[in-house]
């Protein structure tokens, strides 16, 4: 298994300013996944994070809007830029690990955009 | 067309008793993984049980159980014994093979209400 600390766990932030969500496993993982999920919705992947190259964004999804750094195996950060009331939602981190390689989160980040 | 369906957005039930939730998927790969994930008022996503398309007999991990039918195209889970703490989201997911490992599609999710 793989124990995650994701942080922070809420905040409410200002129409216009940035967000930084970190990510932190107790162990060395090739990738590491951020997810979204809008209120009442399901989850929907934003970027595969991968050591040493530029993460992979999904359909839908731009770097400009959600950087990600992956400065080593074990930590990622997620930025959610230029924030709107629209990014106002669950933001996870995960990592696959152990057999039939599940999925485990962080405890995710609440965000609410004013 | 959605991947994974989960028809039921709510559903209660007495503790004690056994509740059965659905879910359906759609693929064209042969070998796929299944997953159920429950997600409490906290937020955090906690894995429950996994079913392999080519696993022949259903699993089992404590209380929770899957039902799989492979032809209908379904792997229902099922939660004896419910308990208040079961009272939750409920995600089904699936990931075929070849795909990112995390990229998994999940449903819309059934919220669990627990009544004592």
């Amino acid at each position: 298994s793989a124990v995650i600390s994701q942080k922070p766990s809420r905040d409410i932030c200002q129409r216009g300013t940035s967000l930084t969500i970190q990510c932190q496993v107790d162990s060395q993982v090739t990738m590491m996944f951020w997810y979204r999920q809008q209120p009442g919705q399901s989850l929907t992947l934003i970027a595969t994070a991968n050591q040493g190259s530029e993460a992979t964004y999904e359909s839908g999804f731009v770097i400009d809007k959600f950087p990600i750094s992956r400065p080593n195996l074990t930590f990622s950060t997620l930025t959610v830029s230029n924030m709107s009331p629209e990014d106002s939602s669950i933001y996870l981190c995960s990592v696959v690990s152990g057999l039939h390689e599940k999925l485990f989160f962080g405890s995710g980040t609440q965000l609410s955009v004013l | 067309a959605q991947k994974i369906t989960q028809t039921q957005p709510g559903m209660f039930v007495q503790e004690k008793e056994a509740v059965t939730l659905d879910c359906t998927y759609d693929t064209s790969d042969p070998s796929y993984g299944l997953f159920w994930y429950k997600q409490p008022s906290s937020g955090e996503m906690i894995f429950l049980i996994y079913q392999g398309s080519y696993d022949q007999q259903n699993a089992t991990e404590g209380r929770y159980s899957l039902n799989f039918q492979k032809a209908r195209k379904s792997a229902n889970l099922v939660i004896s014994a419910s308990q208040l703490g079961d009272s939750a989201m409920y995600f089904c997911a699936m990931r075929e093979a070849g795909t990112n490992a995390g990229k998994s599609t999940f449903g819309d999710g059934t919220t669990l209400t627990v009544k004592p």
